[in-house]
């Protein structure tokens, strides 16, 4: 029968808007919660991490925010450029260091 | 600095025919996983070493697969024989233990059965 790939959810942002991609984690028990960022062709990228006990902490043009009440990550990107055209998947990393990642949303810049 | 580095970067094989993919970690990275990723699944985890030790190889698809790191500069995915749902790329990602959670990924492996 046809295969059916994933439906990646896509987000279109205007170049110099903010962008804010979401993700919901499943293990309560991880410790570190990741985004990494991939291009066309490329492997995954790290962006920034974030511990489970903290829900906020940023770095250069960007925000990660961690609601462990609702298991909901995102990442905030200021000021979006044409290069932030990617695929952003988060990340748990649970016990002795197994790392998996969410299905991803690609973000689309639009000049 | 180098980074993660695979090897090949592309092979196209016949079903049947055995696959090997290298890899070599970041120096000094004592975790090391390999990845699938598919348009059917995303980005799977198959199988992770600490310390040149296999932790957790739940991921593994079947006994076709296996996977090995003889040192702690070297590691192999290996499928024997390739079907055609095998194609996707193969990534290899390193990390040192205790810190973050941060891989540091290779450019991949895309591998093609026919």
């Amino acid at each position: 029968g046809e295969s059916v790939g994933l439906h990646l959810p896509t987000l279109s942002v205007q170049e110099g808007d903010n962008s804010i991609i979401n993700c919901a984690y499943s293990n309560s028990a991880s410790d570190y919660f990741i985004w990494y960022k991939q291009e066309s062709g490329k492997g995954p990228q790290f962006i920034i991490d974030i511990r489970s006990n903290m829900d906020k902490r940023q770095g250069q043009r960007v925000t990660v925010l961690l609601n462990k009440t609702v298991k909901h990550l995102s990442l905030q990107i200021a000021a979006t450029q044409p290069g932030d055209s990617a695929v952003y998947f988060c990340a748990e990393k649970g016990g002795y260091q197994k790392v998996t990642f969410g299905t991803g949303t690609k973000l689309q810049v639009i000049p | 600095d180098a980074g993660v580095i695979q090897s090949p970067r592309h092979e196209v094989t016949e079903m049947g025919q055995e696959v090997t993919l290298r890899c070599k970690p970041i120096s000094g990275h004592n975790s090391l996983f390999w990845y699938r990723q598919t348009m059917m699944r995303g980005l799977e985890l198959l199988i992770y070493f600490n310390n040149n030790v296999p932790i957790d190889d739940s991921g593994m698809p079947e006994d076709r697969f296996s996977a090995k790191m003889p040192n702690a500069s070297f590691s192999t995915l290996k499928i024997q024989p390739s079907e055609p749902r095998d194609s996707a790329v193969y990534f290899c990602a390193s990390s040192q233990v205790q810190v973050t959670g941060e891989l540091f990924f290779g450019e991949g492996s895309r591998l093609t059965v026919l």
